[in-house]
């Protein structure tokens, strides 16, 4: 059974530019999370989709946003990039039902010079 | 508010010692519990996870962990470390607010000294 995989792995993007990260989840697994970790913040969560709607979203700018496709598969875009959205991003797939596992992404390094 | 808490930034132990990596939650949260690794430039890895039932719980790589709902703990244990331990180890704790999501706790970088 695949993993979760997360695309590209390394990401080198300018400030004020936008990005898109994909994530496809684990077969079968309609919850994908995502998930910011920065040596400053820790994990933070940024917003989780099941079923292509969004059912939660955590404390950040409207720059940042995501979708979920039929397939499950998922896109999150951060807008007009800063410096301090240099971070690991993390995606996690789950069955979706409450307190079951989170498999995680090896995820994406975003740098933004 | 944060609902997991991690004592230790970080930990040094000798090859062969115990890991202890302790972790406190408010009690306020559902007690559905886990322990998560990650090594560098990796994504994350359950170790174990405490939903329900028996409160000690047995994960991968010889860790456990023991849910104390009195003390509002769940400290994940080693008996006997081991070089390829050496890695940063997150607890964290399901939060219901509408929907559920993950709230991790800062993390414990463990280092194995030989």
């Amino acid at each position: 059974k695949a993993g979760v995989t997360q695309t590209p792995r390394y990401l080198i993007k300018t400030r004020g530019q936008q990005v898109t990260l994909s994530c496809s989840p684990i077969s079968g697994h309609r919850s994908v999370s995502w998930y910011q970790q920065t040596p400053g913040q820790g994990l933070q969560f940024l917003f989780e989709y099941f079923s292509e709607t969004q059912r939660n979203k955590g404390n950040f700018p409207g720059r940042f946003s995501g979708r979920q496709f039929s397939n499950s598969r998922s896109e999150m875009n951060v807008s007009t990039l800063e410096l301090g959205d240099s971070a690991l991003y993390l995606c996690a797939s789950s069955a979706g039902a409450l307190n079951t596992e989170a498999f995680f992404g090896q995820g994406t390094r975003l740098t933004v010079v | 508010a944060q609902s997991v808490t991690q004592l230790g930034s970080h930990v040094s132990v000798s090859e062969g010692a115990l890991v202890l990596l302790r972790c406190n939650y408010s009690s306020s949260v559902p007690p559905y519990l886990f322990w998560y690794v990650q090594y560098p430039n990796q994504g994350l890895q359950l170790l174990l996870k405490y939903t329900t039932g028996a409160t000690l719980v047995k994960g991968i790589n010889g860790f456990e962990a023991e849910f104390k709902k009195s003390e509002t703990s769940f400290h994940l244990t080693k008996p006997s470390a081991h070089m390829s331990d050496a890695a940063e180890y997150f607890c964290a704790v399901i939060v219901i607010q509408g929907a559920q999501k993950l709230v991790f706790g800062q993390g414990t970088r463990l280092t194995i000294n030989p």
